[in-house]
């Protein structure tokens, strides 16, 4: 089965901590997405990846970070100089050379206290 | 001004109804239009994709795009209570410029009651 997969599904940390979240994917896409989403609103664009070892910043990076070491993968840490870090974390995927359509995980929800 | 304007809603409706979607936007450049969507903490699920003006129809669901006035909409005719989810609105440059880059609308939260 192909697919994205995030891990986990609830995060759980303390203010002040740094925390990875897992996204993977198996679709053999180029180009992968991070997205945070609070209630009520869109989608905003964290970091997105073309290729392997490549990756730019979207409308709001401040406080975020990401690695791509391998295709299939896209983690992204969420530091301590995120102002308000609790919500909803999506991963996506695409396949690149003009194809726009883009697959979405399941989706990481992180709280901070 | 946002680039992609959608009501957030909540829309609810019985079922069996029409429902009529809608987002507008501010650039013109914009050239691929999806519709996604997304049940209650799940990621969202491609729906509707289209090229440029016209209609699209897939099942119960169609997709239009009038780009005269820049305006797309997704109707769902006999609505279910199983279509009760947010949908967003998406869409991105031709394929020449920015990556696939997809800019989207907040969603509008639709509630089909039986």
């Amino acid at each position: 089965d192909g697919g994205i997969t995030q891990s986990p599904k609830y995060l759980f940390r303390k203010e002040g901590q740094n925390v990875t979240l897992s996204c993977e994917q198996n679709l053999n896409h180029d180009a992968m997405y991070w997205y945070r989403q609070d209630p009520g609103q869109g989608l905003r664009l964290i970091y997105y990846s073309q290729i392997v070892n490549d990756f730019q910043k979207g409308d709001i990076a401040e406080g975020y970070s990401v690695s791509r070491e391998k295709k299939e993968s896209f983690p992204l840490t969420v530091t301590s100089a995120q102002k308000n870090p609790t919500a909803f974390y999506l991963c996506a995927s695409s396949m690149t050379g003009g194809v726009h359509e883009q697959y979405f995980g399941p989706g990481t929800r992180l709280t901070v206290t | 001004q946002k680039e992609v304007e959608q009501d957030p809603g909540p829309l609810s409706v019985p079922e069996g109804a029409i429902v009529s979607l809608n987002c507008t936007y501010s650039n013109s450049a914009f050239q691929y239009f999806m519709w996604y969507r997304q049940y209650s903490r799940k990621g969202p699920e491609l729906l509707m994709y289209t090229y440029s003006s016209g209609n699209k129809e897939d099942g119960r669901f169609t997709a239009q795009v009038d780009k005269s006035s820049k305006y797309i909409s997704l109707f769902i005719r006999d609505s279910q209570p199983s279509d009760s989810a947010t949908y967003l609105c998406a869409m991105s440059f031709d394929r020449g410029s920015t990556l696939g880059r997809l800019y989207f609308g907040r969603g509008t939260q639709l509630t089909v009651w039986p």
